[in-house]
């Protein structure tokens, strides 16, 4: 079936610190994999996205690329700042027809200090 | 322009009891989605409306769990009997067809808790 495994937490950096968070999916159809964010007391918000091998998604300094040979997608970010304080959750899609059902990892509590 | 809007925002009710959960997807939204969220996990699947007519509901735990869409817009996520361990976060997400429809929208959630 379909599954996904991310980096257990809790993470947790200093300001500046290099990010790396990872992803694994299993390998059925072709996904879309995505990286949504919640901050505290927020909902869940789409981060990035990538829907085909090779490609990479980016946003607010976070980027993830679809590694089809790997079956990965890892969040990475430079720099985190105080504000990237989160949990993280790496989803897929189904893969099948117009039903774009997400299957999510258990998620990734992101803590940084300043 | 107005998100996913979800109601009510905490619902707290006594084991045994019937609640029902309404989501308000963004306008022009035509596939609809519910997952429940419990503490310390990713949301999972519940239930997928492409218009009025639940397209996949195999994420549904049992048959106390039923939903609908009557008019391809709103829908309410019913629970009948509840049980404590339904007590999670409900939410509701909604994507459009054409370019972007695998980007899931989500609302703020519904925070059931059974005593």
């Amino acid at each position: 079936g379909n599954s996904v495994t991310q980096m257990e937490g809790p993470v947790t950096l200093s300001e500046e610190a290099f990010l790396t968070i990872n992803c694994t999916y299993t390998a059925t159809g072709y996904p879309s994999l995505f990286w949504y964010v919640q901050y505290p007391g927020e909902g869940l918000q789409l981060l990035l996205k990538a829907t085909k091998a090779d490609d990479k998604g980016s946003n607010k300094g976070f980027e993830a690329t679809y590694r089809k040979e790997t079956t990965s997608f890892h969040l990475e970010k430079g720099s985190v700042q105080v504000s990237d304080s989160a949990v993280y959750f790496c989803a897929r899609t189904h893969s099948g027809g117009s039903n774009y059902k997400l299957t999510f990892g258990k998620g990734t509590l992101l803590t940084v200090n300043p | 322009g107005a998100g996913v809007s979800q109601t009510p925002s905490n619902k707290v009710t006594e084991k045994g009891k019937y609640v029902e959960l309404r989501c308000d997807p963004i306008s022009g939204h035509t596939a609809l989605y519910w997952y429940r969220q419990s503490l310390g996990q990713g949301p999972e699947f519940l239930i997928y409306f492409q218009g009025t007519g639940a397209a996949d509901d195999s994420g549904l735990p049992n048959d106390r769990f039923f939903a609908v869409r009557p008019e391809g817009s709103v829908s309410t996520l019913k629970i009948q009997r509840t049980e404590r361990g339904d007590s999670a976060v409900y939410l509701c997400a909604s994507s459009s067809l054409g370019q972007n429809q695998e980007t899931q929208y989500f609302g703020p959630g519904t925070r059931l808790l059974v005593l």
